[in-house]
């Protein structure tokens, strides 16, 4: 188990041009979760899949925001027309629903830096 | 939403004992986390607490739950420089999904 991946783990982009990135969760994991964590803050949920439902998607930041996770595996986040305002870094995390106490773990994390 | 607060800055000597504390206002949260960030890097998940225990010991660490005054806290023992980093509290509310983050304490450990 290698735990949960994301990539690219930085990215540097200018401002209107769109970015994806993407996340592996733990294997046998069918949550996931995608939070955003801006400087000085604790991370910020946005959205999350069940297997590849997207169960909640109302605290997306904006309709420039989406996410999916088509094979109920991996899942990507895009933003479209970046705004400066959107450099933060992007967590992915993952969990396994039939666990009781639903622990989260956490990716290293995707930093966005627009120029 | 509902509030998860946090002291800001914590310092303690090599050796000590630190104790970070945590607030939160959601009577319905389930469980209570604590989470460990180093620089530039993700969360890494410390321990949690169900809302119906007072106390979990794990190694070094204790957490205490106060449930009535809805405060949680965190004790390291024998606090290390590697312990060094951004400690996260989190509850999750009875919807069961979405973690809620305090802004996080920096704790620096100086020798």
């Amino acid at each position: 188990d290698t735990g949960v991946s994301q990539d690219p783990r930085h990215k540097i982009t200018k401002r209107g041009q769109n970015v994806t990135f993407r996340c592996d969760p733990i294997s046998e994991h069918n949550r996931l979760y995608w939070y955003r964590q801006t400087l000085g803050q604790g991370p910020e949920f946005l959205t999350y899949f069940q297997n590849e439902a997207q169960l909640e998607k109302s605290r997306l930041l904006s309709d420039r925001f989406s996410a999916e996770r088509p094979k109920g595996s991996f899942s990507t986040l895009e933003i479209q027309r970046t705004e400066q305002g959107d450099s933060a870094m992007y967590l992915c995390a993952s969990s396994l629903a039939s666990d009781s106490q639903e622990t989260q773990y956490f990716g290293p994390g995707t930093r966005l830096l627009v120029l | 939403g509902e509030d998860v607060e946090q002291s800001l800055f914590l310092s303690v000597r090599e050796g000590d004992s630190s104790v970070i504390n945590c607030t939160y206002t959601d009577s319905s949260s389930t469980y209570l986390y604590w989470y460990k960030q180093e620089p530039g890097a993700g969360l890494q998940l410390l321990t949690y607490i169900f809302s119906n225990m007072d106390m979990k010991q794990d190694q070094r660490l204790t957490v205490l739950l106060n449930k009535k005054d809805k405060h949680l806290s965190l004790r390291i023992a024998d606090t290390q420089t590697g312990d060094s980093a951004i400690y996260f509290c989190a509850d999750l509310p009875n919807s069961g999904y979405a973690l809620n983050f305090g802004k996080g304490t920096s704790l620096l450990v100086t020798p």
